[in-house]
């Protein structure tokens, strides 16, 4: 079955603790990206990498940090300098700027 | 910056209806455009990409046009089912493969 997987689905934090969130995509897709969406708000780019080894800062990438070593996973670090990481967090790859593919994202709580 | 805006926020019809979700963007220098569907808790799933050489694009009941002059693009949904709640989101990928995102109509059809 080709496609992406998160992990976990839900996931809550202690205040100053940082948090990793798994993304791996199997589409052999180069480039992939990850959003934060809140309730009434549409999604908000965090980071994006358009090939190994490189990625570029999004609208809201303080607090935040990734990295991409293998083309099939992009995983997202929520660090303790982000003060509001309470969000459900979606990860995409693409061909490019062609059709998007989603996981089915992950609940991020903080306790 | 783009800037993306879905108008009505929601929407309530009655089972049958043929109803048009709108999409506005400030920068008509646009890649291609995609609608996406999101039921509550999950992922996007993408219901169609518009390139920015076409019009218009269809599948089954769901036809979208673009129309980059005016920076507006719309959703049409034949003879709606109660399948069809969810949240319609749009998007425009510009250079540097990015995408940018409106906020959403949540659709509800009653039977």
């Amino acid at each position: 079955d080709g496609g992406i997987t998160q992990s976990p689905k839900y996931l809550f934090r202690k205040e100053g603790q940082n948090v990793t969130l798994s993304c791996e995509q199997n589409l052999n897709h180069d480039a992939m990206y990850w959003y934060r969406q809140d309730p009434g708000q549409g999604l908000r780019l965090i980071y994006y990498s358009q090939i190994v080894n490189d990625f570029q800062k999004g609208d809201i990438a303080e607090g935040y940090s990734v990295s991409r070593e293998k083309k099939e996973s992009f995983p997202l670090t929520v660090t303790s300098a982000q003060k509001n990481p309470t969000a459900f967090y979606l990860c995409a790859s693409s061909l490019a700027a062609d059709t998007q593919y989603f996981g089915p994202g992950t609940r991020l709580t903080v306790l | 910056k783009q800037e993306v805006t879905q108008i009505p926020a929601a929407l309530s019809v009655p089972e049958g209806e043929n109803l048009v979700l709108n999409c506005s963007f400030t920068d008509s220098a646009i890649y291609n455009l995609q609608w996406f569907r999101q039921d509550p808790g999950k992922g996007l799933t993408s219901l169609l990409l518009i390139q920015s050489s076409q019009r218009e694009q269809t599948s089954g009941r769901l036809n979208a046009s673009l129309d980059k002059s005016s920076g507006r693009s719309t959703l049409y949904i034949a003879a709606s089912q109660p399948g069809d709640s969810a949240t319609y989101l749009c998007a425009s990928a510009g250079t540097g493969n990015q995408f940018y995102f409106g906020t959403g109509t949540s659709l509800t059809v009653i039977p």
